[in-house]
Order: structure tokens, then sequence, then C-alpha cells
């Protein structure tokens, strides 16, 4: 599995955008870009997901490199719900037996009231 | 809610002993998906299941088995406790695949073990 770098943990201040960033340097050409994240207490959640072009849904925006070496998943306007673990994730297309996740230590967000 | 259910939430047991974890998916989901999440390895991929078969295994213990039944459940069983495997166990499920797609997983809100 091609590997992703993100940084350790984040500050934010409540009500401010916030910009995740993850590293992919491996990344394949059919390798879609996923985004969990995992709230404290609870199991891991979809956020966004994309393959080249930028998009977005009521959660937030993804916004990937043109060379796709690298992603920002952008959270628009910050909640103290928003404090959570986020996960970048590349995957491949359907493959029997590859439809796994799989987690590296993600980036803690912390979001300051 | 995701619309994934676990049973129990917590279980706490001794050394030794065996445990079964419950997973019901999401209604129309054929795949489940069982994880690991302990302090030292973060979230790992144990097993999956689609439609009643085994589909996958990633690093589960010979001590671990699981099964998906006929109505699309999955049961997780743990037998010969060891103190590490005192971890939170998610289970996820997933939409039938299109080729050339991926899926999107839908967790549950996982079970806490505690082996003393």
């Amino acid at each position: 599995d091609a590997k992703t770098t993100q940084p350790n943990s984040m500050e934010s201040n409540e009500e401010e955008p916030v910009h995740l960033p993850c590293n992919h340097s491996t990344i394949s050409g059919t390798d879609y870009i996923h985004w969990y994240r995992q709230l404290p207490s609870q199991g891991p959640e979809y956020v966004i997901h994309g393959l080249t072009s930028n998009v977005n849904n009521r959660m937030a925006s993804l916004a990937i490199a043109e060379d796709r070496k690298s992603s920002t998943l952008i959270l628009h306007r910050a909640t103290l719900r928003d404090a959570a673990v986020y996960y970048c994730i590349l995957r491949s297309p359907t493959n029997f037996g590859n439809e796994k996740l799989t987690f590296g230590t993600g980036t803690r967000l912390t979001i300051i009231p | 809610d995701s619309g994934v259910t676990q049973t129990p939430k917590h279980l706490i047991t001794a050394t030794g002993q065996r445990v079964t974890l419950r997973c019901s998916p999401r209604s129309g989901d054929l795949s489940v998906y069982w994880y690991q999440q302990s302090l030292d390895q973060g979230l790992q991929f144990l097993i999956q299941y689609y439609n009643g078969e085994e589909r996958a295994k990633g690093n589960i213990l010979e001590r671990f088995s699981a099964q998906q039944f006929p109505d699309l459940h999955s049961e997780l069983n743990l037998s010969s406790l060891e103190l590490g495997d005192s971890a939170l166990y998610f289970c996820a499920s997933s939409v039938r695949l299109t080729s050339g797609t991926t899926d999107t997983q839908y967790f549950g809100p996982g079970t806490r073990l505690t082996v003393l």
C-alpha cells in the first residue's frame, strides 16, 4: 500500500478554516484519496474522497494537487465538534480482497474555543 | 448514527476466557470488516467477510475467528484471551462494490474489551 504522511497534531481556533495536509508521493495513478476521522470515543467516520479533481461535500472539501502527490482536507469553519483524529488513506479501486482500510497515525486536530 | 450496531459496548473478562463480539451491518450492506484499535498498534484491519464468505485477512491472530451469517450479521470470536487483547474492536460495513471504484465504510461504535 502506498504510504501517507500527516502531521501528528494541529490546532485551530473555533469558527476558522482548517487545512489538514497529507503527503502521498508514491501514489499510483488509480489510487483514490480517502479521509476518515475519529471523534473521541467513537468509531471512524467517512469524511470525503477524491481521485483527481477537488471535491466538496457537506462536511468538508478536498483539494488535490495537480501531481496528486499531496492533498489537503479543508474544514471551512471549524467547530468544537470537529476535534478528532483525521486519517488520510490511499485506496486502490475495487480488487478482490483489497478493500480494507489501512490507517496511519493520523492528525489529531484540537479546536480552541 | 452510522446504522452499524455492535454488542456489547463493554466486555470485561479474564485471561484464558473466550468472548464473542457481535455486529449488525447497515441494511443492505454485504461487506463486514473487523478492526482492532489498541494504544500501541493503532487501528488495524483484522478480517473481512462479503455475503457470508471470508474475503480478506489482515493481522488476525489464530486465536481469533469470525463468521458472517445468512442474515449478514457477523461475530468475532476471541479465545484464550491475553492481557494484550484488551482493545477497542470496531465493525464496519459497506455496500456491494462496482469494479473500479472504492467503497465507503460505515463504522459501528465499537466494543471495548478489557482482559484482566
